[in-house]
């Protein structure tokens, strides 16, 4: 059973140029979450995710920022018109299907290092 | 709105002494709490994570205790080694799915 899987794993833009994030769960996993690491600061959340569904983006920049799940395929995070400040390294994590359990856990792909130019 | 700090931000140990790690929260009302690694350049390793019912949780060399009501968190590593150099991040779950709230992590060096 592979991890979470992302690509690319460093990604360099342009300003103004389109950035865009692939995340596969791991197998069976139908909730995804993207969390941002700036230089020399801790995790921050984004968004999480469910298939077809925006569950919470109460960490999402308001412009240039959307993320989608669909149905098939992985989850994508889409930054626009990228600026210097969006260089920061972003990762993605996926949960099994909730059963009440309190053990549940999230698991981490390796990131995504992104450099805007 | 949670606020997880981490203190020390570095630690810097000879070989094969104990590492005390210490996470403090402001919101008590938690459901779990993880302690996570990160290497260098590279993705979260979970090591433990322990439910808001339990007081402590242990992996070999690795103890992790939880106090909810006072809202800490610490992380033993016994007989440090180099290999366990790296960054420690705790990290609290309001709910379950929830998303989760991140400690600034406490970068340790174990020095042979």
């Amino acid at each position: 059973n592979a991890g979470v899987m992302q690509n690319p794993r460093h990604l360099v833009r342009r300003r103004g140029q389109e950035a865009r994030l692939r995340c596969s769960p791991m197998k069976g996993h139908s909730h995804v979450y993207w969390y941002r690491q700036l230089p020399e600061e801790g995790l921050k959340f984004m968004v999480y995710l469910q298939k077809e569904n925006i569950i919470d983006e109460s960490g999402m920049p308001k412009e240039r920022f959307s993320a989608e799940f669909p149905k098939e395929g992985p989850s994508i995070l889409r930054i626009q018109q990228v600026v210097r400040g969006d260089s920061a390294a972003y990762f993605c994590a996926s949960s099994p299907q909730l059963a009440g359990k309190s053990t549940d856990t999230q698991y981490f792909g390796p990131g995504t290092r992104l450099t805007v130019l | 709105k949670q606020e997880v700090t981490q203190i020390p931000a570095a630690l810097s140990v000879p070989e094969g002494e104990n590492l005390v790690l210490n996470c403090s929260f402001t919101d008590s009302a938690i459901y779990n709490l993880q302690w996570f690694r990160q290497d260098p350049g590279k993705g979260l390793t979970s090591l433990l994570l322990i439910q808001s019912s339990q007081r402590e949780q242990t992996s070999g060399r690795l103890n992790a205790s939880l106090d909810k009501s006072s809202g800490r968190s610490t992380l033993y590593i016994a007989a440090s080694q180099p290999g366990d150099s790296a960054t420690y991040l705790c990290a609290v779950a309001k709910a379950a799915g929830n998303k989760l709230t991140f400690g600034g992590g406490t970068r340790v060096l174990v020095k042979p």
